[in-house]
Protein backbone atom coordinates (compact mmCIF):
# COMPACT_ATOMS: atom_id res chain seq x y z
CA UNK A 1 0.00 0.00 0.00
CA UNK A 2 1.03 3.59 -0.84
CA UNK A 3 1.99 5.86 2.37
CA UNK A 4 4.12 5.78 5.08
CA UNK A 5 4.56 2.50 7.40
CA UNK A 6 6.26 2.49 11.30
CA UNK A 7 6.85 -1.02 12.80
CA UNK A 8 6.07 -2.10 15.14
CA UNK A 9 3.10 -0.17 16.59
CA UNK A 10 4.09 -0.99 20.32
CA UNK A 11 6.69 -2.10 21.71
CA UNK A 12 7.86 -2.96 25.50
CA UNK A 13 11.21 -3.20 26.43
CA UNK A 14 13.45 -3.23 29.22
CA UNK A 15 16.44 -0.97 30.23
CA UNK A 16 19.25 -1.18 28.57
CA UNK A 17 17.86 -2.97 25.45
CA UNK A 18 18.24 -1.85 22.12
CA UNK A 19 15.06 -1.23 19.73
CA UNK A 20 14.37 -0.55 16.25
CA UNK A 21 11.60 1.36 15.02
CA UNK A 22 11.28 1.07 11.22
CA UNK A 23 9.55 3.62 9.00
CA UNK A 24 9.17 2.66 4.95
CA UNK A 25 7.18 5.54 2.89
CA UNK A 26 6.60 4.74 -0.53
CA UNK A 27 6.60 8.10 -2.58
CA UNK A 28 10.21 8.90 -2.81
CA UNK A 29 10.33 11.65 -0.58
CA UNK A 30 13.47 13.04 -0.34
CA UNK A 31 12.85 14.23 3.24
CA UNK A 32 12.55 11.96 6.78
CA UNK A 33 11.95 12.78 9.88
CA UNK A 34 11.38 11.37 13.75
CA UNK A 35 9.61 13.20 16.33
CA UNK A 36 8.91 11.87 19.45
CA UNK A 37 5.17 12.92 21.23
CA UNK A 38 5.33 13.48 25.13
CA UNK A 39 2.30 15.07 27.08
CA UNK A 40 3.21 18.53 28.15
CA UNK A 41 5.82 18.75 25.31
CA UNK A 42 4.18 18.80 21.92
CA UNK A 43 6.20 17.08 19.08
CA UNK A 44 9.80 17.21 19.49
CA UNK A 45 12.38 16.39 16.07
CA UNK A 46 14.81 13.76 17.08
CA UNK A 47 16.44 13.35 13.64
CA UNK A 48 16.04 14.29 10.30
CA UNK A 49 17.61 13.51 6.89
CA UNK A 50 17.24 15.45 3.12
CA UNK A 51 18.04 12.21 1.48
CA UNK A 52 19.99 8.59 1.46
CA UNK A 53 23.12 9.07 3.67
CA UNK A 54 22.21 12.39 4.82
CA UNK A 55 21.27 12.84 8.12
CA UNK A 56 21.48 15.51 10.89
CA UNK A 57 20.51 15.88 14.62
CA UNK A 58 16.99 17.78 15.56
CA UNK A 59 16.42 19.02 19.06
CA UNK A 60 16.51 16.25 21.25
CA UNK A 61 19.30 13.25 19.37
CA UNK A 62 20.93 12.12 22.61
CA UNK A 63 20.45 7.97 23.01
CA UNK A 64 19.24 7.81 19.13
CA UNK A 65 20.95 6.62 16.65
CA UNK A 66 19.50 6.79 12.57
CA UNK A 67 20.14 5.69 8.92
CA UNK A 68 19.19 6.31 6.11
CA UNK A 69 21.04 3.99 3.22
CA UNK A 70 17.74 3.70 1.01
CA UNK A 71 15.26 6.26 0.36
CA UNK A 72 12.58 4.94 1.75
CA UNK A 73 13.69 3.86 4.97
CA UNK A 74 14.66 5.44 7.80
CA UNK A 75 15.23 3.62 11.18
CA UNK A 76 15.23 4.78 14.41
CA UNK A 77 17.93 3.07 17.04
CA UNK A 78 17.43 3.16 20.54
CA UNK A 79 21.01 1.51 21.76
CA UNK A 80 20.63 1.29 25.16
CA UNK A 81 16.53 2.23 26.54
CA UNK A 82 15.77 3.60 28.98
CA UNK A 83 12.75 4.83 31.08
CA UNK A 84 12.82 8.70 29.65
CA UNK A 85 12.30 7.56 26.39
CA UNK A 86 8.99 5.58 26.54
CA UNK A 87 7.00 7.72 24.39
CA UNK A 88 4.96 7.65 21.12
CA UNK A 89 7.31 8.00 18.22
CA UNK A 90 6.09 9.59 14.63
CA UNK A 91 8.05 9.31 11.46
CA UNK A 92 7.00 11.85 8.73
CA UNK A 93 8.34 12.96 5.15
CA UNK A 94 8.06 15.28 2.61
CA UNK A 95 8.54 15.78 -0.91
CA UNK A 96 11.27 18.22 -1.49
CA UNK A 97 9.83 19.63 -4.66
CA UNK A 98 7.16 21.07 -2.99
CA UNK A 99 6.76 24.26 -1.96
CA UNK A 100 4.34 24.12 0.68
CA UNK A 101 6.51 21.88 2.84
CA UNK A 102 2.89 19.26 4.02
CA UNK A 103 4.41 16.64 6.06
CA UNK A 104 2.70 12.65 5.57
CA UNK A 105 2.99 11.29 9.10
CA UNK A 106 2.79 7.72 9.87
CA UNK A 107 0.44 6.11 12.47
CA UNK A 108 3.31 5.87 15.33
CA UNK A 109 5.32 3.84 17.32
CA UNK A 110 3.52 3.65 21.02
CA UNK A 111 7.56 2.35 23.19
CA UNK A 112 7.53 1.60 26.52
CA UNK A 113 10.67 1.04 28.85
CA UNK A 114 10.22 -0.60 31.71
CA UNK B 1 14.74 30.60 15.21
CA UNK B 2 11.21 30.18 13.89
CA UNK B 3 8.70 29.74 16.37
CA UNK B 4 4.88 28.68 17.15
CA UNK B 5 2.62 29.77 19.91
CA UNK B 6 -0.70 28.48 19.74
CA UNK B 7 -3.89 28.19 22.42
CA UNK B 8 -3.18 26.10 25.79
CA UNK B 9 -6.01 23.39 25.97
CA UNK B 10 -7.51 21.60 27.13
CA UNK B 11 -10.75 22.66 25.51
CA UNK B 12 -14.27 21.64 25.67
CA UNK B 13 -17.09 22.69 23.49
CA UNK B 14 -20.97 21.75 23.35
CA UNK B 15 -22.31 20.38 20.19
CA UNK B 16 -22.81 22.75 17.69
CA UNK B 17 -20.74 25.48 19.50
CA UNK B 18 -18.27 28.06 17.52
CA UNK B 19 -14.79 26.79 17.95
CA UNK B 20 -11.45 29.12 17.69
CA UNK B 21 -8.15 27.72 18.37
CA UNK B 22 -5.41 30.65 18.15
CA UNK B 23 -1.90 30.16 16.96
CA UNK B 24 0.71 32.86 16.17
CA UNK B 25 4.46 32.65 14.93
CA UNK B 26 7.13 34.13 14.56
CA UNK B 27 9.13 33.39 11.76
CA UNK B 28 11.86 35.09 8.98
CA UNK B 29 10.47 35.35 5.55
CA UNK B 30 7.56 34.12 4.23
CA UNK B 31 6.64 30.80 5.75
CA UNK B 32 3.71 28.01 4.78
CA UNK B 33 1.22 27.57 7.99
CA UNK B 34 -0.55 24.70 8.60
CA UNK B 35 -3.14 23.15 11.13
CA UNK B 36 -2.42 19.08 11.62
CA UNK B 37 -5.40 16.92 13.21
CA UNK B 38 -4.34 14.22 15.40
CA UNK B 39 -7.23 11.77 16.14
CA UNK B 40 -7.15 9.51 18.92
CA UNK B 41 -4.78 6.50 18.40
CA UNK B 42 -3.74 7.84 15.04
CA UNK B 43 -0.72 9.82 13.29
CA UNK B 44 -1.12 13.25 12.68
CA UNK B 45 -3.21 14.26 9.01
CA UNK B 46 -3.18 17.99 7.46
CA UNK B 47 -6.47 20.00 8.25
CA UNK B 48 -5.84 22.46 5.88
CA UNK B 49 -2.99 24.83 4.83
CA UNK B 50 -2.00 28.73 3.15
CA UNK B 51 1.17 29.72 1.76
CA UNK B 52 0.86 33.25 1.40
CA UNK B 53 -0.22 36.16 3.22
CA UNK B 54 -4.74 36.58 2.90
CA UNK B 55 -4.64 32.76 1.77
CA UNK B 56 -7.61 31.14 3.29
CA UNK B 57 -6.99 27.42 3.85
CA UNK B 58 -10.54 25.18 4.54
CA UNK B 59 -11.34 21.72 4.73
CA UNK B 60 -14.50 19.71 6.38
CA UNK B 61 -15.54 22.95 7.60
CA UNK B 62 -12.11 24.18 9.41
CA UNK B 63 -11.17 27.25 8.45
CA UNK B 64 -7.98 29.53 8.96
CA UNK B 65 -6.46 33.18 7.13
CA UNK B 66 -2.78 33.69 6.83
CA UNK B 67 -2.42 37.37 8.42
CA UNK B 68 0.99 38.10 8.09
CA UNK B 69 0.31 41.74 9.67
CA UNK B 70 -0.55 39.95 12.73
CA UNK B 71 1.59 36.70 12.58
CA UNK B 72 -1.23 34.73 13.01
CA UNK B 73 -3.20 31.56 11.79
CA UNK B 74 -5.81 31.25 13.86
CA UNK B 75 -8.14 28.02 13.55
CA UNK B 76 -12.16 28.43 13.29
CA UNK B 77 -15.29 26.17 12.75
CA UNK B 78 -18.98 27.47 13.28
CA UNK B 79 -20.46 24.15 14.72
CA UNK B 80 -18.53 21.46 15.85
CA UNK B 81 -19.18 17.44 16.15
CA UNK B 82 -18.37 15.41 18.52
CA UNK B 83 -16.06 13.73 15.49
CA UNK B 84 -13.65 17.20 15.95
CA UNK B 85 -12.91 15.58 19.14
CA UNK B 86 -8.93 15.39 18.59
CA UNK B 87 -5.85 17.57 18.97
CA UNK B 88 -5.27 20.16 16.36
CA UNK B 89 -1.52 21.30 15.75
CA UNK B 90 -0.67 24.74 14.33
CA UNK B 91 2.70 24.32 12.79
CA UNK B 92 4.83 26.48 9.92
CA UNK B 93 7.41 25.24 7.12
CA UNK B 94 10.06 26.98 5.24
CA UNK B 95 11.48 26.88 1.87
CA UNK B 96 14.30 26.44 3.46
CA UNK B 97 15.98 24.76 6.97
CA UNK B 98 16.40 21.72 5.67
CA UNK B 99 12.25 20.76 5.24
CA UNK B 100 11.95 21.37 8.76
CA UNK B 101 8.36 22.19 10.25
CA UNK B 102 8.14 23.77 13.61
CA UNK B 103 5.04 23.27 15.59
CA UNK B 104 2.74 24.34 18.17
CA UNK B 105 2.10 22.16 21.51
CA UNK B 106 -0.91 21.26 20.58
CA UNK B 107 -4.53 21.64 21.76
CA UNK B 108 -7.04 19.12 23.09
CA UNK B 109 -10.42 19.46 21.38
CA UNK B 110 -13.49 17.65 23.13
CA UNK B 111 -16.89 18.28 22.14
CA UNK B 112 -19.60 16.86 24.30
CA UNK B 113 -23.05 15.57 22.73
Amino acid sequence: DAGITQSPRYKITETGRQVTLMCHQTWSHSYMFWYRQDLGHGLRLIYYSAAADITDKGEVPDGYVVSRSKTENFPLTLESATRSQTSVYFCASRDRVSNTGELFFGEGSRLTVL
Amino acid sequence: GDSVTQMEGPVTLSEEAFLTINCTYTATGYPSLFWYVQYPGEGLQLLLKATKADDKGSNKGFEATYRKETTSFHLEKGSVQVSDSAVYFCALSQGTNAGKSTFGDGTTLTVKP
